[in-house]
């Protein structure tokens, strides 16, 4: 059972390049998060999909896009990357219970 | 707004040692807190989540307890092993409103249990 996978888990991007990163998760789970982790600041949730066809901005959506593709899978676009979006990037996924289960991360780093 | 505070930052401990680790929030109305543990590079794993109806909840040697009205959580890791050793983050639920799919963490506290 692979719980919520992340792809890729390293990504080095110059400032103003684009890309997309992935989310899947296996638990059947209707809502998916999107969330930075940052020295001193904490996680903060960027986009949370409360159910298939549906996303909302959280603490810190600016200059990021989602993608609800279906129920197992939630992307996180940066259409122009800047230093500032340098970060660990999480997604995570909940049942009915609220639980939240989390990916392993992807390492962004924006030169 | 929601703040959630673990006091303290650090703790290093001796291995075999029962310890607490504490959490607190400012704002009552919650729907449910989890406990996670974070190990360096790795993602959040869920320890232990506790409904705001209920006082506590146990899985091998952890117990985590909940008192709504103070604002408090507790974690309780009995018999300390190296293993253990990581960071250990709360997170509260509001129970209503626009917000109420937004967790809202702690800083964590980052345990150090020595062999």
């Amino acid at each position: 059972n692979a719980g919520v996978t992340q792809t890729p888990k390293f990504q080095v991007l110059k400032t103003g390049q684009s890309m997309t990163l992935q989310c899947a998760q296996d638990m059947n789970h209707n809502s998916m998060y999107w969330y930075r982790q940052d020295p001193g600041m904490g996680l903060r949730l960027i986009y949370y999909s409360a159910s298939e066809g549906t996303t909302d901005k959280g603490e810190v959506p600016n200059g990021y896009n989602v993608s609800r593709l279906n129920k197992r899978e939630f992307s996180l676009r940066l259409e122009s990357a800047a230093p500032s979006q340098t970060s660990v990037y999480f997604c995570a996924s909940s049942g009915d219970l609220y639980e939240q289960y989390f990916g392993p991360g992807t390492r962004l780093t924006v030169t | 707004k929601q703040e959630v505070t673990q006091i303290p930052a650090a703790l290093s401990v001796p291995e075999g040692e029962n310890l607490v680790l504490n959490c607190s929030f400012t704002d009552s109305a919650i729907y449910n807190l989890q406990w996670f543990r974070q190990d360096p590079g790795k993602g959040l794993t869920s320890l232990l989540l506790i409904q705001s109806s209920q006082r506590e909840q146990t899985s091998g040697r952890l117990n985590a307890s909940l008192d709504k009205s103070s604002g408090r959580s507790t974690l309780y890791i009995a018999a300390s092993q190296p293993g253990d050793s990581a960071t250990y983050l709360c997170a509260v639920r509001p129970y209503s409103g626009a917000g109420s799919y937004q967790l809202t963490f702690g800083k964590g506290t980052k345990l150090s249990v020595i062999p």
